[in-house]
């Protein structure tokens, strides 16, 4: 079946947009969550969704960063004004029941 | 606070050589343990988990490894590496206490493999 599915895969972007990543979870996975990974790192929780709430979102760096997921299924994470230290790349991952999570392939972030 | 720490930062083996890859974690309680592997341009695969019983457990692409309480280590073996496991290996712990089970991860093994 479909894996997680990530888009845009690569975003090049001006400090001080507003950018906006998508992520399609594995169909009938109640869990969704985001990471970020920077060069050379081990990937960073974020936050996390079960169904359309925001269970933990302990890990959004600062305000500037935001996600949500109406309807909760699809999920965007928004980060307004980016700085030059919001580049990395960007996982997101679903899960059944809690278990294992399966990332999808990332959105590369870039903010020149 | 939960921890995990991968020792060797880069490995490098010769093809068809045993691999032994290094995870220690901190945790209050026995922890869901993970190993993924990331590819060149390719996302987080996982590889193996440990959630309880057996303390010796089997993975996809003949890895294993073994939890072991007392040293606090979740280590990775292959009995023979192949070219094609060239890649990054991260160990992960999940916080089964509660409900979020977010993964706290290492900052990665790096494996070159000499053909």
């Amino acid at each position: 079946g479909a894996g997680v599915s990530q888009t845009p895969s690569n975003k090049v972007t001006e400090k001080g947009k507003y950018v906006e990543l998508r992520c399609d979870p594995i169909s009938g996975h109640t869990a969704l969550y985001w990471y970020r990974q920077s060069l050379g790192q081990g990937p960073e929780f974020l936050i996390y969704f079960q169904g359309t709430g925001a269970a933990d979102d302990s890990g959004l760096p600062n305000d500037r960063f935001f996600a949500v997921r109406p309807e909760g299924s699809v999920s965007t994470l928004k980060i307004q004004r980016t700085e030059r230290g919001d580049s990395a790349v960007y996982l997101c991952a679903s899960s059944p029941r809690l278990v294992e999570q399966f990332f999808g392939p990332g959105t590369r972030l870039t903010v020149l | 606070a939960q921890s995990v720490t991968q020792p060797d930062i880069h490995i490098t083996v010769s093809e068809g050589a045993s691999l032994e890859l290094r995870c220690n974690y901190s945790y209050g309680a026995t922890p869901y343990l993970f190993w993924y592997v990331q590819s060149p341009g390719q996302g987080l695969q996982l590889l193996l988990k440990y959630f309880s019983g057996d303390t010796l457990v089997q993975g996809i692409k003949g890895f294993e490894a073994e939890f072991k309480r007392s040293q606090s280590s979740f280590n990775l073996r292959k009995p023979s590496v192949h070219w094609s496991d060239a890649a990054e290996y991260f160990c992960a712990v999940g916080d089964n206490a509660g409900n979020n089970r977010k993964l706290i991860w290492g900052l990665g093994t790096s494996l070159a493999v000499n053909p």
